[in-house]
C-alpha cells in the first residue's frame, strides 16, 4: 500500500532555513509527480509546490516562490522541501502528497511534519 | 490572485442531501480545472474523496458524487450520515502547474 512518511520538522527562528523530507513506498515513485501541501494551526489547506515525476518541472504557490525549493531523489524514493527565509506565517503542518498519473490531482497523503517558526 | 470559493459552513439532516460548491473569484469552473475534493476530520490527515470532477477515490462510498453545476464544481452527499460531519476542501488547477485550495466548508450533520 502507498505510504508517505514525512520527517525533518521542528522549531526554527524567523529568517532561518529547514529542509523537510518525505520517504515514499508502495508505488513506483519514479512514475508520479508529488506535491507539498501545508496547513497552519486551525486554518485550511494551502497548496505549496509540485514536482513532476522526473524532476524537470516544478511549480510554487506565490506565498513561497523564491524562498522554497521542491526537489526529489528518485534513487532514494525521497521528496524534499527546502525552506529558506522562514517567516512566522510559514508555521504549519507540512504534508507530502502523491499526484495521480494524469491530471496530477492528489490521491494519497502523508501524516505530515510540523514546522514552527518562532523566535 | 486567484481565489477559490467555498461555503464556510453548511448543515444537513441525517439522511438528507447537501451540495457543497467550489467556485472562482473570477470566471467559471470547468472540468479542465481538474476539481478534486478532500475530507478532513480535525486533527487528522486529509482523505481524497473525488478527483477529475466526479471520480470517486478507492473506498469512498457512492453517496459522495461530484459534478459541474452552473459555473462551479460541486460535491453532493446523498443520504448524509453522522460520520460525514467534518471539513471539506476543494482544489483547482488554475494553470501553469499552480493549484489553489478553497477555504473549506465545515459540514454539520444535525
Amino acid at each position: 500500500q502507498v505510504q508517505l512518511v514525512e520527517s525533518g520538522g521542528g522549531v526554527v527562528q524567523p529568517g532561518g532555513s529547514l529542509r523537510v523530507s518525505c520517504t515514499a513506498s508502495g508505488f513506483t515513485f519514479t512514475d508520479y509527480g508529488m506535491h507539498w501541501v501545508r496547513q497552519a494551526p486551525g486554518k485550511g489547506l494551502e497548496w505549496v509546490a509540485f514536482i513532476r515525476f522526473d524532476g524537470t518541472f516544478q511549480s510554487y504557490a506565490a506565498s513561497v516562490r523564491g524562498r522554497f525549493t521542491i526537489s526529489r531523489d528518485n534513487s532514494k524514493n525521497n521528496l524534499y522541501l527546502q525552506m529558506n527565509s522562514l517567516r512566522s506565517e510559514d508555521t504549519a503542518m507540512y504534508y507530502c502528497a502523491k499526484a495521480m498519473r494524469t491530471g496530477y490531482e492528489i490521491d494519497y497523503w502523508g501524516q505530515g511534519t510540523l514546522v514552527i517558526v518562532s523566535p | 490572485q486567484t481565489v477559490v470559493t467555498q461555503e464556510p459552513s453548511l448543515s444537513v439532516s441525517p439522511g438528507g442531501t447537501v451540495t457543497l460548491t467550489c467556485g472562482l473569484s473570477s470566471g467559471s469552473v470547468s472540468n479542465s480545472f481538474f476539481p478534486s475534493w478532500y475530507q478532513q476530520t480535525p486533527g487528522q490527515t486529509p482523505r481524497t474523496l473525488l478527483y477529475n470532477t466526479g471520480t470517486r477515490s478507492s473506498g469512498v462510498p457512492d453517496r459522495f458524487s461530484g459534478s459541474i453545476l452552473g459555473n462551479k464544481a460541486a460535491l453532493t452527499i446523498t443520504g448524509a450520515q453522522a460520520e460525514d460531519e467534518c471539513d471539506y476542501y476543494c482544489v483547482l488547477h488554475v494553470g501553469s502547474g499552480i493549484w489553489v485550495f478553497g477555504g473549506g466548508t465545515k459540514l454539520t450533520v444535525l
